[in-house]
C-alpha cells in the first residue's frame, strides 16, 4: 500500500520567515495530494491540494510544489504569521478503484514565533 | 453549510468495556469515512462507506470494531472490547463522492481515553 513519509517533525520559525515541508510518497499511481492544518482540539481542515498533471499551486501565502518523477512534494509557506502556528500533514491518494482513500504523512509541528 | 458533526467529543472508559462513537456528516455527502488518530501521528482509516456500503475496511480490527451506517446518513462507531492502546482521538470525514479528488471535511472528533 501507499507509504507518505513528512519532515521535519517540528519546524520552529520566526514571524515573517518561511517553512517548508516536505513529503514523499512511495505508489507511482497517486494522483492527488492534499495538504491539512490541525489546530489544537480540531479535525483537520483542508488548506491547500494539487493534482498529479500540475506541478505547482498557489493560494496567497501558500504554495504547493509536486515532482512525480522523484515521487515528493512540498507544502511553503510564506511571510508566516502566528496563528500559521498548527500541525500540517500532507496526504496521497491512488484514485482509480481506491477512490480517494488518503494516506497522511506523520505530522509537522509549526511553531510561529512572535 | 453545517459541517460534519460527532458525538461525543470526550469519552474515559477502562479496558474491557464498550464504546460508540456517534457521526452526522454533511448534508448531501454520500461518502463517510471514519479514521483513529494516535497521539502525535497522521490520521488512519479504518472504514469508508458509500451510502450505505462499505467501501473499505481493511484497516478495521473487525474482532473488536464495528461500524455501521444503515441509512445512508449518520454512522456509529464501536469498540468492544476497549484495549489501552484504543486511546485516539477517532475522526468522522465526509465527502460529495469517491473521486480521489473529492474533499473530505473532517468532524471535531472524539478523543477516547482507555483505563
Amino acid at each position: 500500500g501507499e507509504n507518505v513519509e513528512q519532515h521535519p517533525s517540528t519546524l520552529s520559525v520566526q514571524e515573517g520567515d518561511s517553512a517548508v515541508i516536505k513529503c514523499t510518497y512511495s505508489d507511482s499511481a497517486s494522483n492527488y495530494f492534499p495538504w491539512y492544518k490541525q489546530e489544537l482540539g480540531k479535525g483537520p481542515q483542508l488548506i491547500i491540494d494539487i493534482r498529479s498533471n500540475v506541478g505547482e499551486k498557489k493560494d496567497q501565502r501558500i504554495a504547493v510544489t509536486l515532482n512525480k518523477t522523484a515521487k515528493h512534494f512540498s507544502l511553503h509557506i510564506t511571510e508566516t504569521q502566528p496563528e500559521d502556528s498548527a500541525v500540517y500533514f500532507c496526504a496521497a491518494s491512488p484514485g482509480g478503484a481506491a477512490g480517494n482513500k488518503l494516506t497522511f504523512g506523520g505530522g509537522t509541528r509549526v511553531l510561529v514565533k512572535p | 453549510e453545517a459541517g460534519v458533526a460527532q458525538s461525543p467529543r470526550y469519552k474515559i472508559i477502562e479496558k474491557r468495556q464498550s464504546v460508540a462513537f456517534w457521526c452526522n456528516p454533511i448534508s448531501g455527502h454520500a461518502t463517510l469515512y471514519w479514521y483513529q488518530q494516535i497521539l502525535g501521528q497522521g490520521p488512519k482509516l479504518l472504514i469508508q462507506f458509500q451510502n450505505n456500503g462499505v467501501v473499505d475496511d481493511s484497516q478495521l480490527p473487525k474482532d473488536r470494531f464495528s461500524a455501521e451506517r444503515l441509512k445512508g446518513v449518520d454512522s456509529t462507531l464501536k469498540i468492544q472490547p476497549a484495549k489501552l492502546e484504543d486511546s485516539a482521538v477517532y475522526l468522522c470525514a465526509s465527502s460529495s463522492g469517491q473521486l480521489s479528488t473529492d474533499t473530505q471535511y473532517f468532524g471535531p472528533g472524539t478523543r477516547l481515553t482507555v483505563l
